[in-house]
């Protein structure tokens, strides 16, 4: 059972709309990370948080943004979506030392039409 | 930089057969901690087993253990038994005391009955 919890699971949305996808954690977990995904591909970090109003761009340039306010919620906001924004995103947290393995939630597979 | 290089884009094995996944990396650091992950079709990514690096003993969890090479830098992952719920995408991943996280591109497993 996921300790992590992204919604929605799966999103179809038109050019040009704003949209927020959520990722909740309830292990307590400092650090959270958001993955870009191609399916069956590699992932490709676009955000990084090591806690409370600490946010990352990761290696992906990516248009999206993020925020930490609290340490259980790390929501990733697209403020146009545009169909190169197609795939899905991954959000994972971890405990915060090395060899502390990430937790990945369900994905949020996104459509932009 | 980190490097992390999956070499089998896919692998098929008979089912209960064993079949090794491999992994190289790259780095000049000497502490560091290495990962397989999973990811089964349409499901949430999980950890299969991870190795420090300053253990000599490789890990071994259940029906799954690796290879660890440390002077050649060699990480492969080795099913035993496999089953057709071991079908999935595996993912190599590494980390050092920086924290940063790299992931192989994945070897897609298929087990055929």
């Amino acid at each position: 059972e996921a300790d992590i919890y992204q919604t929605p699971r799966y999103l179809v949305i038109g050019t040009g709309k704003k949209i927020t996808l959520e990722c909740s954690q309830t292990m307590g977990h400092d650090k959270m990370y958001w993955y870009q995904q191609d399916p069956g591909m590699e992932l490709h970090l676009i955000h990084y948080s090591y806690g409370v109003n600490s946010t990352e761009k990761g290696d992906l340039s990516s248009e999206s943004t993020v925020s930490r306010i609290r340490t259980e919620h790390f929501p990733l906001t697209l403020e146009s979506a545009r169909p190169s924004h197609t795939s899905q995103y991954l959000c994972a947290s971890s405990v915060g030392t090395a060899n502390s393995p990430l937790h990945f939630g369900n994905g949020t597979r996104l459509t932009v039409t | 930089a980190q490097t992390v290089t999956q070499s089998q884009p896919e692998m098929s094995v008979q089912e209960a057969e064993t079949v090794t996944l491999s992994c190289t990396y790259d780095t000049s650091e000497s502490d560091y901690y290495l990962f397989w992950y999973k990811q089964p079709p349409s499901r949430q990514m999980i950890l299969v087993i991870r190795q420090e690096a300053y253990k000599q003993q490789n890990a071994t969890e259940n029906r799954f253990s690796v290879n660890f090479q440390k002077a050649a830098k060699s990480f492969s992952l080795k099913i035993s038994d496999s089953q057709l719920g071991d079908a999935a995408m595996y993912f190599c991943a590494f980390t050092n005391r920086d924290d940063k996280i790299i992931f192989g591109k994945g070897t897609r497993l298929h087990i055929l009955p």
